[in-house]
């Protein structure tokens, strides 16, 4: 399917576990970014990418690791979950750097 | 940092009321402004957006000007309907930045009731 996914869509895990949430996008964008929504802080930036192998972090970044091998996917890693990561993720792409970003369906995760 | 500012929430409207969602910004400069929309249970889509001092941008029925000297971008609907339900977020990219980052607003919920 054209557009930009993310797998899971919902995910249940247990502090100290470590969870991937994956994105995928077909646009063959350049740049790529995960957020956090949570209430009463709107969106906020964790990791951002402009091409394959260029990451830097955001906003929130502790406790998070991406990798970007491959243009289409940007994956997002939590190494040792904690409590305080449960909340929705978004990934995002966008052609130019202060264009439209295109934002994928969300994951919901919540940790035990 | 940058900071974006809306109105807070929630607003609850009845359907053909005038809407108007507040939203301020501190990015120096000339920053591209958006307004997102989050339908229940979806990711974030682009409403309208407006890259220079002076710009409308427009969309749906809704409208938002990029005000310079008031540092400004009020979203605005004539006459709302229930599918607006909606959340909405303004945010702001400043010029000059290498990757983009965009920086939201808290974000409104918006009822419309029929």
């Amino acid at each position: 399917d054209a557009g930009i996914t993310q797998s899971p869509r919902y995910k249940i895990t247990e502090t100290g576990r470590q969870v991937t949430l994956m994105c995928h996008q077909t646009w063959s964008h350049s740049y790529m970014f995960w957020y956090r929504q949570d209430l009463g802080h709107g969106l906020r930036l964790i990791y951002y990418s402009a091409a394959a192998d260029i990451t830097d972090k955001g906003e929130v970044p502790d406790g998070y690791v991406v990798s970007r091998s491959k243009t289409e996917n940007f994956p997002l890693t939590l190494e040792s979950a904690t409590r305080s990561q449960t909340s929705v993720y978004f990934c995002a792409s966008s052609e130019s750097p202060t264009g439209e970003q295109f934002f994928g369906p969300g994951t919901r995760l919540t940790v035990l | 940092g940058n900071s974006v500012t809306q109105m807070e929430g929630p607003v609850t409207l009845s359907e053909e009321a005038f809407l108007t969602i507040n939203c301020t910004y501190t990015a120096t400069g000339y920053p591209s402004l958006f307004w997102y929309v989050q339908y229940p249970g979806e990711g974030l889509q682009l409403l309208l957006k407006a890259t220079k001092a002076d710009d409308k941008g427009s969309n749906k029925g809704f409208e938002a000007t990029y005000r310079k000297e008031t540092t400004s971008f009020h979203l605005e609907k004539g006459s709302v309907q229930v599918s607006d339900s909606a959340v909405y977020f303004c945010a702001e990219v400043a010029g000059g930045t290498s990757y983009g980052k965009l920086t939201f607003g808290q974000g409104t919920i918006l009822t419309v009731h029929p």
